[in-house]
């Protein structure tokens, strides 16, 4: 069985600062690894992707990730957060037959 | 590009009625979902497609039937309408042939049920 597990609901920054998301995934199979962003009222947004190779893989508006074998752990950071950052991101699994198996969100609110 | 389309965008509904909300992709993707989103639990499955006229069983099925009639579209129903299925309702699709493709989402649509 697959899961995604992202540690802290909410997570608060003061523009500049680092942002750090958490998640951890459980999965029988290698798994291929996501992060969307979602604004509000809005669709999911694909952030960035690991799939094979390179384990730190770089994304959209400056996020990045690192795939963690060992860890299980697909983080998300940046090294600067900006007040456009404020949004709930989401760590999502991919297995068999393509089935997506998403975290519960983390909401990151920007201070200025 | 229009990509998913969703509609409705919004809707009321009342304990025990039923609607359908409609899906539709223009990316030619093998693959389509269907998940609702609730505060605090993330985006569950509750029915997808691996192919036109094929549908199967997600994490929450219940209370909700589907159809793929159309390899673009991607029918929701809800046959009698419970206030436990207000929500977020998320169509996606993808294109499984492309080794680790990600989910193309569509806008949501909120369901209130009465």
């Amino acid at each position: 069985a697959q899961s995604v597990t992202q540690l802290g609901s909410h997570v608060s920054v003061s523009e500049g600062a680092l942002v750090l998301l958490r998640c951890n995934y459980s999965s029988s199979v290698p798994p291929y690894l996501f992060w969307y962003v979602q604004y509000p009222n809005q669709g999911l947004q694909l952030l960035l992707k690991y799939t094979t190779g390179a384990t730190l893989v770089k994304g959209i508006n400056g996020f990045e990730a690192e795939f963690k074998k060992s860890e299980t752990s697909f983080h998300l950071t940046k090294p600067s957060a900006h007040m456009s950052d404020a949004a709930e991101y989401f760590c999502a699994v991919s297995v068999n037959f393509n089935k997506f198996y998403f975290g519960s969100g983390t909401k990151l609110n920007v201070k200025p | 590009n229009a990509g998913v389309t969703q509609t409705p965008k919004f809707r009321v509904l009342k304990t025990g009625q039923s609607m359908t909300l409609l899906c539709a992709q223009d990316m030619n993707h093998e693959y389509m979902y269907w998940y609702r989103q609730d505060p605090g639990m993330g985006l569950r499955l509750i029915h997808y497609s691996v192919g036109e006229g094929t549908t199967a069983k997600g994490e929450v099925p219940d209370g909700y039937n589907v159809s793929r009639l159309k390899k673009q579209n991607f029918l929701l129903g809800l046959e009698s309408a419970a206030p436990s299925q207000t929500s977020v309702y998320f169509c996606a699709s993808s294109y499984p042939e492309r080794v680790g493709t990600e989910a193309f989402f569509g806008q949501g649509t909120r369901l209130t049920v009465v």
